[in-house]
């Protein structure tokens, strides 16, 4: 099976760093994508990470661990723009479940100015 | 690009009622993924298909639910009839396979469903 675990629901002041964190238990992982989702909008992709380490991007980086089934998302310098659900979601390898991924619940980021 | 285009962005409907969905997703991306998105089961994969072939469809609720690819730039999920129940966001992705690219899916804004 897969299961993807992220916190519910976080909340930081602007400004401010944040880290999101997201465990996987999934079958033939191949790597680890963050969405961000804001109210009333589709997910937009964030990232994707496919070996060990940390890749930045702008205000925002995103690690992953395979051994430790573990991601994270962090979020620098936070804006109130940065308000959102963030999702993790798991792809796997290529076989029978080629090109689908796995979401998680997302975690609903709220900032205060 | 014009992006994932989905219609109609909102539907409101009576039970009973049958209603279409319908999706065009990026020109040239292979994979199409249709989503249920509701507060109380978050983003859920209903059905997938490659190259206009249904995948899996271990998704999809019941047997009310259908989805069609004719083509490689349509598709469509219906249910019939509607239940209140199948009140949720609906969101079409697609994504392209390869080598070379990741296998990044691509939203479209949503079909957001109201079933009274």
């Amino acid at each position: 099976g897969q299961n993807i675990d992220q916190p519910t629901e976080m909340t930081a002041t602007e400004g401010a760093i944040v880290q999101i964190n997201c465990t996987y238990q999934t079958s033939g992982f191949n790597g680890l994508f963050w969405y961000q989702q804001h109210a009333g909008e589709a997910p937009t992709f964030l990232s994707y990470n496919v070996l060990d380490g940390l890749e930045e991007k702008g205000r925002f980086s995103s690690f992953l661990s395979r051994s430790k089934g573990y991601s994270y998302l962090l979020l620098k310098e936070l804006q109130m723009k940065d308000s959102a659900s963030y999702l993790c979601a798991a792809t796997t390898d290529r076989g029978s479940t080629l090109g689908r991924l796995y979401f998680g619940r997302g975690t609903q980021l709220t900032v205060w100015p | 690009d014009a992006g994932v285009i989905q219609s109609p962005r909102h539907e409101v409907t009576e039970m009973g009622q049958e209603v279409t969905l319908r999706c065009k997703p990026i020109s040239g991306h292979d994979y199409l993924f249709w989503y249920r998105q509701t507060m109380m089961r978050g983003l859920e994969l209903l059905i997938y298909f490659n190259n206009n072939v249904p995948i899996d469809d271990s998704g999809m609720p019941e047997d009310r639910f259908s989805a069609k690819m004719p083509n490689a730039s349509f598709s469509t999920l219906k249910i019939q009839p509607s239940e209140p129940r199948d009140s949720a966001v609906y969101f079409c992705a697609s994504s392209l396979i390869s080598r070379l690219v990741t296998d990044t899916q691509y939203f479209g804004p949503g079909t957001r469903l109201t079933v009274l």
